[in-house]
C-alpha cells in the first residue's frame, strides 16, 4: 500500500524560500511506473497543482508559478521535493503530495502540511 | 485555461436523500474529469476517473456521468459518513483545474 508523508517548516519569512519533502512508502521511485506531484490548497482559492515529477526528475511546474517552483527527485531516500521561492503570504496554504497518473490523475494523497507566511 | 464551475456550493441534505452534484467545463475536456471527497483536516479523496469509473473500494452508491463539458457526480443514498466536500477536477490540459466545492451538510 502506497503511503505519502509531507514534512517541512510550519512558518515560512516572506521573501524566503520554502522546502518542503515528501517521503514515499510502499513503492519505490527507481521503478518509475508514476509521477510524483505537489498540490496546494488555500481556504479562499482552492486546489491548485504546483508541478509534478517522475523518477528521472522530468516534469512540469504549473505555468503560474514556474519561475518559483523547483520539484526533484532522490530515489535513494525514496522522497520528492518541492522548493518554492520567493514566498509572500499568498503562498500560505495547505500542501500536499501525491501519486499522478495519466489515467487517475491524483489517486494517492498524504496528509498534508500547513504552511504559513509571516515575518 | 479551462474554468469548471461546480453546483450548488451548499447541498443541505439527510440520510438516505439521493443527491446530485454537477461540474460543468468551460470547454470540453473529453471525459478527462475526476471527483474527489475531502473531510476537514484530511486530504481529498479519489472517488471517480474518467469521468464515470469507480476508483477501487469506493461504494457504489457513488457514480459518475458525463463527458465534454457537463459532469455529474450522483449519490443513490446518502449515508452519515458522506457528509462531506466534493470536488471537481478537469485533467485535459495541463495543469487541470479544480472546482470550488460542493458542500454536502445536514439539512
Amino acid at each position: 500500500q502506497v503511503q505519502l508523508q509531507e514534512s517541512g517548516p510550519g512558518l515560512v519569512r516572506p521573501s524566503e524560500t520554502l522546502s518542503l519533502t515528501c517521503t514515499v512508502s510502499g513503492a519505490s521511485l527507481d521503478a518509475g511506473h508514476d509521477y510524483w506531484a505537489w498540490i496546494r490548497q488555500h481556504p479562499a482559492k482552492g486546489l491548485e497543482l504546483i508541478g509534478y515529477t517522475s523518477h528521472s526528475g522530468s516534469g512540469q511546474s504549473n505555468p503560474s508559478l514556474e519561475s518559483r517552483v523547483t520539484i526533484s527527485v532522490d530515489t535513494s531516500q525514496n522522497q520528492i521535493s518541492l522548493r518554492l521561492g520567493p514566498v509572500t503570504v499568498a503562498d500560505a496554504a495547505v500542501y500536499y503530495c501525491a501519486r499522478q497518473s495519466v489515467l487517475k490523475t491524483m489517486d494517492v494523497w498524504g496528509p498534508g502540511t500547513t504552511v504559513s507566511v509571516s515575518s | 485555461d479551462i474554468q469548471v464551475t461546480q453546483s450548488p456550493s451548499i447541498l443541505p441534505a439527510s440520510v438516505g436523500d439521493r443527491v446530485a452534484i454537477t461540474c460543468r467545463a468551460s470547454e470540453s475536456v473529453s471525459d478527462w474529469l475526476a471527483w474527489f471527497q475531502q473531510k476537514p483536516g484530511k486530504a481529498p479523496k479519489l472517488l471517480i476517473y474518467k469521468a464515470s469509473t469507480l476508483e477501487t473500494g469506493v461504494p457504489s452508491r457513488f457514480s459518475g456521468s458525463g463527458s465534454g463539458t457537463q459532469f455529474t457526480l450522483t449519490i443513490s443514498s446518502l449515508q452519515a459518513d458522506d457528509f462531506a466536500t466534493y470536488f471537481c477536477h478537469q485533467h485535459s490540459n495541463y495543469p487541470g483545474t479544480f472546482g470550488q466545492g460542493t458542500k454536502v451538510e445536514h439539512k
